[in-house]
């Protein structure tokens, strides 16, 4: 039981490039969850998930798609990355109340 | 809105001594609360949780947590305080929609 993990770990890119982060679960979980953990302000959620083939706005969402075509999958895709963007980002999800997050991903744009 | 805030961002203790993360909420509605603890390039991992019920909530590692409704908040407590406790705290309160409301984070140092 993996857990929630996430691809890749670290990446660099370059600003205007585009890239997608994939989550993944296998506790058959409804909600899913993207975050980005910047200094200074926890984490803020950008887009989240109730269930496959559904996605909503979180509190961060602009420069940011998702999609969650399978129920154990939800992508984060950043289609012209900028420097604001630069974080570490955490997929989590949950069933009811907790929550379980994966390891993040550290993006730098540059 | 749902809000947790934590107002200190650094917090120090000598090993074996008690500790205490502070955590004030504001939210409407019953809270969910819950402590989340954050190693260096680690996740973010599950400490404990205050749905309903006793207001002393036991959770891993030893530490606990008090809910105080009059006070609005919900301190993170360690009688004796051991150098690897020495990690980011994060207070945190559901959302509306089921997401996590997290403060800004505290950072506990314990020293030998």
């Amino acid at each position: 039981n993996a857990g929630v993990t996430q691809t890749p770990k670290f990446r660099v890119l370059k600003t205007g490039q585009s890239m997608t982060l994939l989550c993944a679960q296998d506790m058959n979980h409804e909600y899913m969850y993207w975050y980005r953990q910047d200094p200074g302000m926890g984490l803020r959620l950008i887009h989240y998930s109730v269930g496959e083939g559904t996605t909503a706005k979180g509190e961060v969402p602009d420069g940011y798609n998702v999609s969650r075509l399978k129920k154990q999958n939800f992508l984060l895709g950043l289609e012209s990355a900028a420097p604001s963007q630069t974080s570490v980002y955490f997929c989590a999800s949950s069933w009811d109340v907790e929550q379980y997050f994966g390891p993040g991903t550290r993006l730098t744009v540059t | 809105a749902q809000s947790v805030a934590q107002p200190e961002d650094q917090v120090n203790v000598a090993e074996g001594n008690p500790l205490t993360v502070k955590c004030t909420y504001s939210v409407s509605g019953n809270p969910y609360l819950f402590w989340y603890v954050q190693y260096p390039n680690r996740g973010l991992q599950f400490l404990l949780k205050y749905i309903t019920g006793d207001n002393l909530v036991k959770g891993s590692y030893g530490f606990e947590a008090e809910f105080n409704k009059s006070q609005t908040s919900f301190h993170l407590k360690k009688p004796s305080a051991l150098v690897s406790d020495s990690a980011l705290y994060f207070c945190a309160v559901r959302g509306l929609n089921n997401d996590m409301r997290f403060g800004a984070g505290t950072r506990l140092t314990v020293k030998p």
